[in-house]
């Protein structure tokens, strides 16, 4: 069964500090890996899309990386601001289908100040 | 450029009653989908559209219903509404398929009593 476990489910960190958040997933085959990042009270918003060829790709303070073979990606966050407090939720997108993704149930993570 | 707009926000709906729930895209974008998020749960697919006219059910269509007149409308309707519906729906819309390239709407909460 595909699905997509992240961990942990909460973190509560303090601002500045750096974290990494996890996502492992059983789904098969494989097309690509998304990181959302989702504000309270709004829809997902994008931060990062990896292939299966992709080992790390960056945005500005987020940093994901890949490992395919392990089927495991992790999300780093550095020097965090208070703005980062939202749930990142960890994306896979199937390649047998073009419209189904499978969604994690995300990592609410608060930066306290 | 607004994106993707959802209305209403907010929703209070007795048993048994129906509403339909607006959705609005102004990217010319071609694929279409509604998902609801349940708390610690990820998105679930219910229906989508990949133009005017064409729509098919996702994960979890039952209890719904939707059109596709336009390109920019996709409406999803609910007919005699029940508790398990009480969620939050997104709306999202997307240039092409597999994941990539999706623009979510703020969400709809529903609470149905």
């Amino acid at each position: 069964k595909n699905q997509v476990e992240q961990s942990p489910q909460s973190l509560i960190i303090l601002e500045g500090k750096n974290c990494t958040l996890q996502c492992n997933y059983t789904v098969s085959p494989f097309s690509n890996l998304r990181w959302y990042k989702q504000d309270t009270g709004r829809g997902p918003v994008s931060l990062t899309i990896m292939t299966f060829s992709e080992n790390t790709k960056s945005n500005g303070r987020y940093t994901a990386t890949l490992d395919a073979d392990t089927k495991q990606s992790s999300l780093h966050i550095t020097a965090s601001q208070l703005s980062d407090s939202a749930s990142y939720i960890c994306v896979v997108s199937p390649s047998d289908s073009n419209y189904q993704l499978i969604w994690g149930a995300g990592t609410k993570l608060i930066i306290k100040p | 450029n607004a994106g993707v707009t959802q209305t209403p926000k907010f929703r209070i709906l007795k048993i048994g009653q129906s509403m339909t729930l607006q959705c609005t895209q102004d990217m010319n974008h071609n694929y279409m989908y509604w998902y609801r998020q349940d708390p610690g749960m990820g998105l679930k697919l219910i229906y989508y559209s990949v133009g005017a006219g064409i729509t098919d059910k996702g994960e979890v269509p039952n209890g719904y219903n939707v059109s596709r007149s336009t390109t920019e409308d996709f409406p999803l309707r609910l007919e005699l509404a029940a508790p398990s519906q009480t969620s939050v729906y997104f709306c999202a819309s997307s240039p092409s398929t597999g994941g990539r390239g999706y623009t979510f709407g703020s969400g709809t909460r529903l609470t149905v009593v």
